[in-house]
Protein backbone atom coordinates (compact mmCIF):
# COMPACT_ATOMS: atom_id res chain seq x y z
CA UNK A 1 0.00 0.00 0.00
CA UNK A 2 0.74 3.57 0.28
CA UNK A 3 2.08 3.94 -3.63
CA UNK A 4 2.84 7.46 -5.45
CA UNK A 5 2.86 7.84 -8.68
CA UNK A 6 4.26 10.74 -11.10
CA UNK A 7 3.25 11.28 -14.87
CA UNK A 8 5.15 11.82 -16.47
CA UNK A 9 8.60 10.54 -15.64
CA UNK A 10 10.29 12.17 -17.86
CA UNK A 11 9.89 15.27 -20.23
CA UNK A 12 11.66 17.59 -22.59
CA UNK A 13 10.60 20.87 -23.37
CA UNK A 14 11.02 23.87 -25.26
CA UNK A 15 12.35 27.31 -23.43
CA UNK A 16 9.39 29.67 -22.61
CA UNK A 17 6.42 26.51 -22.92
CA UNK A 18 4.71 25.39 -19.65
CA UNK A 19 4.48 21.94 -18.64
CA UNK A 20 2.47 19.89 -15.93
CA UNK A 21 3.38 17.07 -13.48
CA UNK A 22 0.57 15.05 -12.37
CA UNK A 23 1.25 13.24 -8.74
CA UNK A 24 -1.07 10.77 -7.71
CA UNK A 25 -2.01 8.76 -4.50
CA UNK A 26 -2.84 5.23 -5.80
CA UNK A 27 -4.16 3.76 -2.84
CA UNK A 28 -4.92 6.22 -0.12
CA UNK A 29 -6.48 9.94 0.49
CA UNK A 30 -3.81 12.17 0.68
CA UNK A 31 -4.86 15.13 2.56
CA UNK A 32 -1.59 16.49 1.86
CA UNK A 33 1.05 16.60 -0.83
CA UNK A 34 4.86 18.11 -1.03
CA UNK A 35 6.81 19.04 -4.34
CA UNK A 36 10.55 18.94 -4.14
CA UNK A 37 13.14 19.83 -6.69
CA UNK A 38 16.18 18.06 -6.61
CA UNK A 39 19.45 19.26 -8.59
CA UNK A 40 22.05 16.73 -9.79
CA UNK A 41 23.90 15.48 -6.95
CA UNK A 42 21.89 17.51 -4.39
CA UNK A 43 19.53 16.88 -1.84
CA UNK A 44 15.60 17.01 -1.92
CA UNK A 45 14.99 21.29 -1.53
CA UNK A 46 11.00 21.52 -0.53
CA UNK A 47 9.53 23.73 -3.23
CA UNK A 48 5.48 23.85 -1.20
CA UNK A 49 3.45 21.90 0.58
CA UNK A 50 -0.80 21.97 -0.65
CA UNK A 51 -3.72 21.04 1.28
CA UNK A 52 -6.63 19.54 -0.84
CA UNK A 53 -9.00 21.76 -1.68
CA UNK A 54 -6.73 25.41 -0.85
CA UNK A 55 -3.62 26.86 -1.91
CA UNK A 56 -0.15 25.96 -1.50
CA UNK A 57 1.94 27.42 0.54
CA UNK A 58 5.36 28.16 -1.15
CA UNK A 59 9.03 28.08 0.80
CA UNK A 60 11.23 31.36 0.65
CA UNK A 61 12.35 31.65 -2.74
CA UNK A 62 10.05 29.91 -4.55
CA UNK A 63 7.88 31.66 -7.31
CA UNK A 64 4.33 31.11 -6.75
CA UNK A 65 3.12 32.30 -10.16
CA UNK A 66 6.43 30.13 -11.74
CA UNK A 67 5.61 26.99 -10.12
CA UNK A 68 1.58 26.77 -9.98
CA UNK A 69 0.49 24.16 -7.80
CA UNK A 70 -3.05 22.56 -7.85
CA UNK A 71 -4.12 20.21 -5.42
CA UNK A 72 -7.88 19.63 -6.04
CA UNK A 73 -8.59 16.04 -4.78
CA UNK A 74 -7.56 14.41 -2.58
CA UNK A 75 -5.38 11.78 -4.61
CA UNK A 76 -4.10 14.11 -7.57
CA UNK A 77 -2.13 17.14 -7.40
CA UNK A 78 -0.34 18.91 -9.81
CA UNK A 79 2.80 21.13 -10.61
CA UNK A 80 2.86 23.05 -14.12
CA UNK A 81 6.04 24.92 -14.66
CA UNK A 82 5.09 28.45 -16.04
CA UNK A 83 7.35 29.62 -18.79
CA UNK A 84 10.49 27.51 -18.22
CA UNK A 85 13.86 27.84 -18.99
CA UNK A 86 17.13 25.47 -18.99
CA UNK A 87 17.38 26.63 -15.06
CA UNK A 88 14.40 24.99 -14.10
CA UNK A 89 15.39 21.62 -15.71
CA UNK A 90 16.20 19.34 -12.38
CA UNK A 91 14.63 16.18 -11.33
CA UNK A 92 10.96 16.74 -9.63
CA UNK A 93 9.33 15.09 -6.98
CA UNK A 94 6.11 14.96 -4.86
CA UNK A 95 5.65 13.33 -1.80
CA UNK A 96 1.90 12.49 -0.83
CA UNK A 97 0.39 12.27 3.04
CA UNK A 98 -2.59 11.28 4.91
CA UNK A 99 -3.78 10.74 8.09
CA UNK A 100 -0.69 9.31 9.40
CA UNK A 101 1.50 12.32 7.77
CA UNK A 102 3.65 9.78 7.05
CA UNK A 103 5.40 11.28 3.52
CA UNK A 104 4.94 8.66 1.07
CA UNK A 105 7.48 9.52 -2.47
CA UNK A 106 6.77 9.28 -6.21
CA UNK A 107 9.30 8.13 -8.55
CA UNK A 108 10.25 11.80 -9.42
CA UNK A 109 9.88 13.68 -13.21
CA UNK A 110 13.06 14.60 -14.85
CA UNK A 111 12.48 17.57 -16.83
CA UNK A 112 14.87 18.91 -19.52
CA UNK A 113 14.44 22.25 -20.76
CA UNK A 114 16.11 23.56 -24.33
CA UNK B 1 19.32 28.56 9.70
CA UNK B 2 18.28 25.29 10.60
CA UNK B 3 19.94 23.01 8.84
CA UNK B 4 20.58 19.16 8.88
CA UNK B 5 24.13 17.68 7.60
CA UNK B 6 26.12 14.78 6.93
CA UNK B 7 29.70 14.01 7.94
CA UNK B 8 30.54 12.12 5.10
CA UNK B 9 29.62 12.91 1.46
CA UNK B 10 31.02 9.44 0.02
CA UNK B 11 31.40 5.94 1.42
CA UNK B 12 32.88 2.72 0.05
CA UNK B 13 32.87 -0.25 1.75
CA UNK B 14 33.56 -3.87 0.76
CA UNK B 15 30.34 -6.39 0.09
CA UNK B 16 29.60 -8.13 3.50
CA UNK B 17 31.12 -5.45 5.90
CA UNK B 18 28.97 -2.89 8.34
CA UNK B 19 28.20 0.01 6.94
CA UNK B 20 27.72 3.32 9.12
CA UNK B 21 25.81 6.58 7.67
CA UNK B 22 26.49 9.70 9.72
CA UNK B 23 24.32 12.66 9.81
CA UNK B 24 24.58 16.09 12.53
CA UNK B 25 20.89 18.09 12.73
CA UNK B 26 20.70 21.44 14.32
CA UNK B 27 17.18 21.75 15.17
CA UNK B 28 16.93 21.10 18.92
CA UNK B 29 12.89 20.99 17.88
CA UNK B 30 12.64 17.99 15.55
CA UNK B 31 11.43 15.07 17.17
CA UNK B 32 10.93 12.29 13.99
CA UNK B 33 13.82 11.46 12.25
CA UNK B 34 13.56 9.05 9.26
CA UNK B 35 16.03 7.45 6.66
CA UNK B 36 15.27 7.72 2.78
CA UNK B 37 17.52 5.18 0.03
CA UNK B 38 17.74 6.69 -3.09
CA UNK B 39 18.58 5.10 -6.11
CA UNK B 40 20.06 6.72 -9.54
CA UNK B 41 16.55 8.44 -10.79
CA UNK B 42 14.22 7.06 -8.15
CA UNK B 43 12.08 9.26 -6.06
CA UNK B 44 13.38 8.70 -2.20
CA UNK B 45 12.49 4.96 -0.34
CA UNK B 46 11.50 4.60 3.27
CA UNK B 47 14.01 2.62 5.64
CA UNK B 48 14.20 3.06 8.92
CA UNK B 49 12.43 5.78 11.18
CA UNK B 50 13.26 6.58 15.10
CA UNK B 51 11.47 9.40 17.64
CA UNK B 52 12.59 11.74 19.90
CA UNK B 53 12.13 9.77 22.54
CA UNK B 54 13.75 6.82 21.71
CA UNK B 55 17.68 6.69 21.29
CA UNK B 56 17.92 3.22 19.06
CA UNK B 57 15.86 1.36 16.70
CA UNK B 58 16.18 -1.92 14.82
CA UNK B 59 14.44 -2.64 11.23
CA UNK B 60 16.06 -5.57 8.98
CA UNK B 61 19.59 -5.21 8.88
CA UNK B 62 19.52 -1.56 9.86
CA UNK B 63 19.64 0.14 12.88
CA UNK B 64 19.65 4.11 13.57
CA UNK B 65 20.73 5.57 16.47
CA UNK B 66 19.42 8.75 17.51
CA UNK B 67 22.13 11.07 20.12
CA UNK B 68 19.76 13.87 21.30
CA UNK B 69 22.54 15.31 23.55
CA UNK B 70 24.67 16.32 20.48
CA UNK B 71 22.45 16.36 17.70
CA UNK B 72 23.56 12.93 15.56
CA UNK B 73 21.67 10.48 14.03
CA UNK B 74 23.62 7.43 12.20
CA UNK B 75 22.25 4.60 10.26
CA UNK B 76 23.94 1.58 10.31
CA UNK B 77 23.98 -1.51 7.46
CA UNK B 78 24.75 -5.12 8.83
CA UNK B 79 26.24 -6.82 6.03
CA UNK B 80 26.04 -4.63 3.27
CA UNK B 81 25.29 -5.92 -0.13
CA UNK B 82 25.76 -4.38 -3.50
CA UNK B 83 21.95 -3.65 -3.63
CA UNK B 84 22.22 -1.16 -0.94
CA UNK B 85 24.77 1.35 -3.09
CA UNK B 86 22.48 4.32 -3.32
CA UNK B 87 22.68 7.64 -1.73
CA UNK B 88 21.13 8.09 1.71
CA UNK B 89 19.29 11.22 3.56
CA UNK B 90 18.84 11.89 6.46
CA UNK B 91 15.54 13.90 6.99
CA UNK B 92 13.66 15.69 10.41
CA UNK B 93 10.55 17.12 11.17
CA UNK B 94 10.37 20.02 13.30
CA UNK B 95 6.47 19.26 14.18
CA UNK B 96 4.80 21.84 13.10
CA UNK B 97 3.75 21.19 10.18
CA UNK B 98 5.28 17.91 8.79
CA UNK B 99 7.76 19.34 6.57
CA UNK B 100 10.97 17.13 6.35
CA UNK B 101 14.49 18.83 6.27
CA UNK B 102 16.33 16.75 4.06
CA UNK B 103 20.40 16.39 4.27
CA UNK B 104 23.13 16.56 1.89
CA UNK B 105 23.32 12.48 1.53
CA UNK B 106 25.66 10.30 1.29
CA UNK B 107 26.58 8.19 -1.55
CA UNK B 108 27.18 4.31 -0.47
CA UNK B 109 29.50 2.38 -3.03
CA UNK B 110 29.22 -1.43 -1.87
CA UNK B 111 32.27 -2.89 -3.67
CA UNK B 112 31.52 -6.47 -4.50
Amino acid sequence: GAVVSQHPSWVICKSGTSVKIECRSLDFQATTMFWYRQFPKQSLMLMATSNEGSKATYEQGVEKDKFLINHASLTLSTLTVTSAHPEDSSFYICSASGIVNEQYFGPGTRLTVT
Amino acid sequence: GESVGLHLPTLSVQEGDNSIINCAYSNSASDYFIWYKQESGKGPQFIIDIRSNMDKRQGQRVTVLLNKTVKHLSLQIAATQPGDSAVYFCAEDGGSNYKLTFGKGTLLTVNP
